[in-house]
């Protein structure tokens, strides 16, 4: 079946350093793709998104990337802080999956001081 | 306004026993969305509705569970027979039309099966 995965279960930086949390995407229809952030004893919150006619969108702080052509995502954030330490999902959807997003396994990004 | 709304947010039961959680979705919001989550990993999703199309159930892992939406609304989700690998995270989402807009989570149920 389709599968959204991360390259990398875990990401440690330090603080102020720019962080890159990857995705691999499985299913060549899916046009819509999702950031999310999942903090320690909260439910998942929408980071930024990007649709398939843009190779790149910017938020604060945040950029997300999007290359078709190998079905990669990534998601980068600027000057990381201990704020963003969470564990980071992307997420694909598709009209093939009946609009349902597909979530992949998380990146646990870990900020130093 | 208030975000998605679940309750508990924990459980507690015993092998056997039946449990109802409650998902409050964004009032407005047509879509709604069960997922779970065990450990340390990503959401396994459950089941889908969609205004007053039948549900997506494709998710839901035995016929031990189960999920009602009344009147556009609030939704439950129940689970019979609790089991031991049962025990996660219950999370909700809820969208504002289509399967494909963001989601906003509630905080989860937690439910321990013992």
């Amino acid at each position: 079946g389709e599968s959204v995965g991360l390259h990398l279960p875990t990401l440690s930086v330090q603080e102020g350093d720019n962080s890159i949390i990857n995705c691999a995407y499985s299913n060549s229809a899916s046009d819509y793709f999702i950031w999310y952030k999942q903090e320690s004893g909260k439910g998942p919150q929408f980071i930024i998104d990007i649709r398939s006619n843009m190779d790149k969108r910017q938020g604060q702080r945040v950029t997300v990337l999007l290359n078709k052509t190998v079905k990669h995502l990534s998601l980068q954030i600027a000057a990381t802080q201990p704020g963003d330490s969470a564990v980071y999902f992307c997420a694909e959807s598709s009209n093939t999956n009946a609009g349902k997003s597909t979530f992949g396994d998380g990146t646990t990004l870990t900020v130093k001081p | 306004g208030a975000g998605v709304s679940q309750s508990p947010s924990n459980k507690v039961t015993e092998k056997g026993k039946d449990v109802e959680l409650r998902c409050d979705p964004i009032s407005g919001h047509t879509a709604l969305y069960w997922y779970r989550q065990s450990l340390g990993q990503g959401l396994e999703f459950l089941i889908y509705f969609q205004g007053n199309s039948a549900p997506d159930k494709s998710g839901l892992p035995s016929d031990r569970f189960s999920a009602e939406r009344t009147g556009g609304s609030v939704s439950t989700l129940t689970i019979q027979r609790t089991q031991q690998e049962d025990s996660a995270v219950y999370l909700c989402a809820s969208s504002l039309d289509r399967a494909r807009d963001i989601q906003y989570f509630g905080a989860g149920t937690r439910l321990s099966v013992l």
